[in-house]
């Protein structure tokens, strides 16, 4: 049972690239989330998926698209990435209840 | 939507002494009050969580306590210890049946030993 877990580790772009980060969870959880962490300010929710097949905006969702590809895999999709997207990307996900288990995290740097 | 301040920002305390952490929300109808641990490096773990219908919980040298008429919420930890040491945050669910959450941005505590 690994719980959530995120690739890749690191990755570095250039200013315009795209990338997808995965996300995948073995606890047979309905809800997945994508968070930035950045200095200072907290997590800040990007995209969630209450359950499958459904996706909604969070808090700060510009230059993101997600999908819930299915029950397990949640990935968050970087189109055209710029410097401001240098963050921490945390994916978690929750069961019936209201607990959040987050996984390992992304460090992402964008030149 | 909601808003989660956190308070203070940066925590020194002695080995032995108590910390306190302190959170309040803006959303009346938010229900559900999760603490979570961060070490450098590693992914935040919930340490222990409060519900609406709940005033306090406690937790082995971890305790919490909500005040849902002045909307804030407190984290104390006892008898401190250097392992004690990390960022924590404090955050507020009020997305019905989504269970989004909202976090304050944290409060790095360090335990000089």
């Amino acid at each position: 049972n690994a719980g959530v877990t995120q690739t890749p580790k690191f990755q570095v772009l250039k200013t315009g690239q795209s990338m997808t980060l995965q996300c995948a969870q073995d606890m047979n959880h309905n809800s997945m989330y994508w968070y930035r962490q950045d200095p200072g300010m907290g997590l800040r929710l990007i995209y969630y998926s209450a359950s499958e097949g459904t996706t909604d905006k969070g808090e700060v969702p510009n230059g993101y698209n997600v999908s819930r590809l299915n029950k397990r895999e949640f990935s968050l999709r970087l189109e055209s990435a710029a410097p401001s997207q240098t963050s921490v990307y945390f994916c978690a996900s929750t069961g019936s209840t209201d607990t959040q288990y987050f996984g390992p995290g992304t460090r992402l740097t964008v030149l | 939507g909601e808003n989660v301040e956190q308070h203070p920002s940066t925590l020194s305390v002695q080995e032995g002494d108590s910390a306190v952490i302190k959170c309040t929300y803006s959303d009346s109808a938010s229900n559900y009050f999760p603490w979570y641990k961060q070490e450098l490096g590693k992914r935040p773990q919930l340490i222990i969580d409060i519900r609406s219908n709940v005033g306090e919980k406690k937790d082995q040298r971890i305790a919490v306590t909500l005040n849902k008429t002045a909307k804030h919420f407190s984290l104390h930890i006892t008898e401190t210890q250097p392992e004690d040491s990390a960022v924590y945050f404090c955050a507020a669910c009020h997305g019905a049946g989504s269970y989004q959450l909202t976090f304050g941005k944290g409060t790095k505590l360090s335990v000089i030993p």
